[in-house]
Protein backbone atom coordinates (compact mmCIF):
# COMPACT_ATOMS: atom_id res chain seq x y z
CA UNK A 1 0.00 0.00 0.00
CA UNK A 2 0.94 3.49 -0.01
CA UNK A 3 3.49 4.58 2.79
CA UNK A 4 4.42 7.73 3.24
CA UNK A 5 7.68 8.80 5.59
CA UNK A 6 8.68 11.26 7.12
CA UNK A 7 12.28 12.07 8.98
CA UNK A 8 12.92 12.55 11.62
CA UNK A 9 10.75 11.42 14.04
CA UNK A 10 11.46 13.91 16.81
CA UNK A 11 13.86 16.77 17.10
CA UNK A 12 14.90 19.16 19.77
CA UNK A 13 16.31 22.16 19.41
CA UNK A 14 17.00 25.90 20.71
CA UNK A 15 14.79 28.48 20.36
CA UNK A 16 15.77 30.92 17.35
CA UNK A 17 17.43 28.13 15.34
CA UNK A 18 16.02 26.68 12.44
CA UNK A 19 14.23 22.45 11.84
CA UNK A 20 13.48 21.25 8.43
CA UNK A 21 11.48 17.91 8.22
CA UNK A 22 11.75 15.71 5.48
CA UNK A 23 8.36 14.24 3.73
CA UNK A 24 8.31 11.24 1.35
CA UNK A 25 6.08 9.01 -0.16
CA UNK A 26 7.61 5.51 -1.05
CA UNK A 27 6.16 3.80 -3.25
CA UNK A 28 4.12 6.47 -5.27
CA UNK A 29 4.35 9.87 -6.49
CA UNK A 30 2.65 12.71 -5.54
CA UNK A 31 1.48 15.78 -7.01
CA UNK A 32 0.46 17.06 -3.76
CA UNK A 33 1.44 16.64 -0.79
CA UNK A 34 -0.23 18.50 2.66
CA UNK A 35 1.21 19.77 5.88
CA UNK A 36 -0.83 19.66 9.34
CA UNK A 37 0.21 20.50 12.85
CA UNK A 38 -1.29 18.62 15.84
CA UNK A 39 -1.27 20.10 19.82
CA UNK A 40 -1.87 17.85 22.53
CA UNK A 41 -5.04 16.57 22.74
CA UNK A 42 -6.72 18.18 19.31
CA UNK A 43 -7.14 17.29 15.75
CA UNK A 44 -4.88 17.99 13.22
CA UNK A 45 -5.09 21.69 11.50
CA UNK A 46 -3.97 22.06 8.16
CA UNK A 47 -1.42 24.08 7.27
CA UNK A 48 -0.53 24.39 3.97
CA UNK A 49 -0.50 22.23 0.63
CA UNK A 50 2.48 21.70 -1.37
CA UNK A 51 1.92 21.56 -5.06
CA UNK A 52 5.47 19.57 -7.13
CA UNK A 53 7.13 22.37 -8.85
CA UNK A 54 4.87 25.30 -7.80
CA UNK A 55 4.64 27.28 -4.40
CA UNK A 56 2.97 26.33 -1.58
CA UNK A 57 -1.00 27.27 -0.59
CA UNK A 58 -1.13 28.57 2.78
CA UNK A 59 -3.73 28.12 5.17
CA UNK A 60 -5.08 31.54 7.01
CA UNK A 61 -2.80 32.39 9.63
CA UNK A 62 0.09 30.38 8.96
CA UNK A 63 2.77 32.54 8.25
CA UNK A 64 4.45 31.61 5.19
CA UNK A 65 8.00 33.17 5.47
CA UNK A 66 8.56 30.96 9.12
CA UNK A 67 6.92 27.80 7.67
CA UNK A 68 8.73 27.35 4.50
CA UNK A 69 7.73 24.57 1.92
CA UNK A 70 9.61 22.98 -0.81
CA UNK A 71 8.11 20.43 -2.85
CA UNK A 72 10.66 19.95 -5.14
CA UNK A 73 10.36 16.41 -6.46
CA UNK A 74 6.88 14.04 -6.73
CA UNK A 75 8.43 12.10 -3.65
CA UNK A 76 9.49 14.67 -1.44
CA UNK A 77 8.29 17.62 0.40
CA UNK A 78 10.13 19.99 3.00
CA UNK A 79 8.95 21.37 5.73
CA UNK A 80 11.10 24.40 7.74
CA UNK A 81 10.41 26.03 10.28
CA UNK A 82 12.56 29.06 11.06
CA UNK A 83 13.90 30.65 13.88
CA UNK A 84 11.90 28.36 15.92
CA UNK A 85 10.15 29.26 19.40
CA UNK A 86 8.52 27.36 22.08
CA UNK A 87 5.57 27.94 20.79
CA UNK A 88 6.42 25.96 17.67
CA UNK A 89 6.58 23.19 19.31
CA UNK A 90 3.65 20.51 17.95
CA UNK A 91 3.53 17.04 16.28
CA UNK A 92 3.63 18.14 12.51
CA UNK A 93 2.27 15.50 10.11
CA UNK A 94 2.68 15.29 6.35
CA UNK A 95 0.57 13.22 3.82
CA UNK A 96 0.61 12.83 0.02
CA UNK A 97 -1.89 12.11 -2.30
CA UNK A 98 -1.51 9.68 -5.41
CA UNK A 99 -3.55 11.72 -7.32
CA UNK A 100 -3.73 14.97 -9.33
CA UNK A 101 -4.52 18.37 -7.66
CA UNK A 102 -7.94 18.45 -6.44
CA UNK A 103 -8.22 14.54 -6.80
CA UNK A 104 -10.70 12.61 -4.47
CA UNK A 105 -7.95 10.08 -4.11
CA UNK A 106 -7.15 9.65 -0.64
CA UNK A 107 -4.37 11.22 1.85
CA UNK A 108 -1.92 8.86 3.38
CA UNK A 109 -0.26 10.12 6.23
CA UNK A 110 2.99 9.96 7.60
CA UNK A 111 4.23 8.92 10.93
CA UNK A 112 4.96 12.45 12.40
CA UNK A 113 7.78 14.78 13.50
CA UNK A 114 7.51 15.41 17.30
CA UNK A 115 9.09 18.75 17.36
CA UNK A 116 10.19 20.75 21.03
CA UNK A 117 11.83 23.91 20.81
CA UNK A 118 13.47 24.65 24.71
CA UNK B 1 -19.89 26.91 14.04
CA UNK B 2 -17.26 24.56 13.60
CA UNK B 3 -17.40 22.99 9.51
CA UNK B 4 -17.05 19.16 11.42
CA UNK B 5 -18.22 18.88 15.22
CA UNK B 6 -17.16 15.09 16.56
CA UNK B 7 -17.88 14.33 20.32
CA UNK B 8 -13.66 14.23 22.16
CA UNK B 9 -14.98 11.68 24.59
CA UNK B 10 -13.04 9.91 25.92
CA UNK B 11 -15.36 7.00 25.56
CA UNK B 12 -14.54 3.75 27.44
CA UNK B 13 -15.99 -0.10 26.90
CA UNK B 14 -15.95 -3.05 27.54
CA UNK B 15 -14.26 -6.01 25.36
CA UNK B 16 -16.61 -7.32 22.70
CA UNK B 17 -19.00 -4.02 22.96
CA UNK B 18 -20.21 -2.33 19.60
CA UNK B 19 -19.06 1.25 19.51
CA UNK B 20 -20.80 4.19 17.95
CA UNK B 21 -18.81 7.31 17.29
CA UNK B 22 -20.07 9.87 15.36
CA UNK B 23 -19.76 13.37 13.42
CA UNK B 24 -21.97 16.17 12.04
CA UNK B 25 -21.03 18.57 9.42
CA UNK B 26 -22.48 21.94 8.41
CA UNK B 27 -21.99 22.19 4.55
CA UNK B 28 -23.74 20.22 2.02
CA UNK B 29 -21.24 20.61 -0.45
CA UNK B 30 -19.01 18.10 1.14
CA UNK B 31 -19.03 14.77 -0.37
CA UNK B 32 -16.40 12.40 0.31
CA UNK B 33 -16.24 11.36 3.84
CA UNK B 34 -13.38 9.53 5.64
CA UNK B 35 -12.80 7.87 8.96
CA UNK B 36 -9.11 7.89 9.95
CA UNK B 37 -7.42 5.79 13.12
CA UNK B 38 -4.48 7.57 15.59
CA UNK B 39 -2.67 6.29 17.93
CA UNK B 40 -0.56 7.98 20.40
CA UNK B 41 2.30 9.70 18.75
CA UNK B 42 1.72 8.28 15.41
CA UNK B 43 0.02 9.26 11.75
CA UNK B 44 -3.58 9.13 11.34
CA UNK B 45 -4.34 5.66 9.47
CA UNK B 46 -7.02 5.24 6.79
CA UNK B 47 -9.82 3.20 7.70
CA UNK B 48 -12.93 4.03 5.67
CA UNK B 49 -13.68 5.89 2.72
CA UNK B 50 -17.21 6.71 1.30
CA UNK B 51 -19.07 8.97 -0.90
CA UNK B 52 -22.24 8.24 -0.76
CA UNK B 53 -25.36 7.84 1.68
CA UNK B 54 -25.75 4.51 3.09
CA UNK B 55 -23.76 1.87 4.57
CA UNK B 56 -20.26 0.83 3.65
CA UNK B 57 -18.43 -2.27 5.76
CA UNK B 58 -14.80 -3.38 5.92
CA UNK B 59 -14.48 -6.58 8.58
CA UNK B 60 -15.68 -5.76 12.31
CA UNK B 61 -15.93 -1.35 11.02
CA UNK B 62 -18.70 -0.13 9.24
CA UNK B 63 -19.02 3.83 7.70
CA UNK B 64 -22.71 5.04 7.85
CA UNK B 65 -23.39 8.60 5.95
CA UNK B 66 -26.63 10.38 6.08
CA UNK B 67 -26.14 13.36 3.45
CA UNK B 68 -29.96 14.39 4.43
CA UNK B 69 -29.13 14.52 7.95
CA UNK B 70 -25.26 15.61 7.59
CA UNK B 71 -24.65 13.17 9.71
CA UNK B 72 -21.66 10.49 9.91
CA UNK B 73 -21.10 7.53 11.70
CA UNK B 74 -18.81 4.80 12.49
CA UNK B 75 -19.59 1.38 14.19
CA UNK B 76 -17.04 -1.03 15.61
CA UNK B 77 -18.20 -4.52 16.28
CA UNK B 78 -16.87 -6.67 18.48
CA UNK B 79 -14.18 -4.38 19.53
CA UNK B 80 -10.90 -5.29 20.76
CA UNK B 81 -8.32 -3.72 23.20
CA UNK B 82 -6.28 -2.70 19.98
CA UNK B 83 -8.83 -0.52 19.13
CA UNK B 84 -8.23 1.67 21.74
CA UNK B 85 -6.92 4.87 19.90
CA UNK B 86 -8.31 7.81 18.65
CA UNK B 87 -10.86 8.17 15.72
CA UNK B 88 -10.84 11.02 13.43
CA UNK B 89 -13.73 11.89 10.92
CA UNK B 90 -12.75 14.09 8.03
CA UNK B 91 -14.18 15.36 5.13
CA UNK B 92 -13.85 17.02 1.87
CA UNK B 93 -15.53 18.53 -1.09
CA UNK B 94 -13.27 16.99 -3.42
CA UNK B 95 -12.38 20.59 -5.27
CA UNK B 96 -9.15 20.61 -3.79
CA UNK B 97 -8.22 17.79 -1.98
CA UNK B 98 -8.22 19.17 1.35
CA UNK B 99 -9.62 17.45 4.09
CA UNK B 100 -11.82 19.26 7.62
CA UNK B 101 -11.05 16.67 10.41
CA UNK B 102 -12.92 16.31 13.58
CA UNK B 103 -11.71 16.90 16.82
CA UNK B 104 -11.29 13.24 17.04
CA UNK B 105 -13.40 10.53 19.81
CA UNK B 106 -10.63 8.68 22.19
CA UNK B 107 -11.68 5.34 22.86
CA UNK B 108 -10.62 3.14 25.58
CA UNK B 109 -11.76 -0.96 25.09
CA UNK B 110 -11.10 -2.86 28.45
CA UNK B 111 -10.25 -6.13 28.79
Amino acid sequence: GAVVSQHPSRVICKSGTSVKIECRSLDFQATTMFWYRQFPKQSLMLMATSNEGSKATYEQGVEKDKFLINHASLTLSTLTVTSAHPEDSSFYICSANPGTSGSTDTQYFGPGTRLTVL
Amino acid sequence: QKEVEQDPGPLSVPEGAIVSLNCTYSNSAFQYFMWYRQYSRKGPELLMYTYSSGNKEDGRFTAQVDKSSKYISLFIRDSQPSDSATYLCAITSGNTGKLIFGQGTTLQVKP
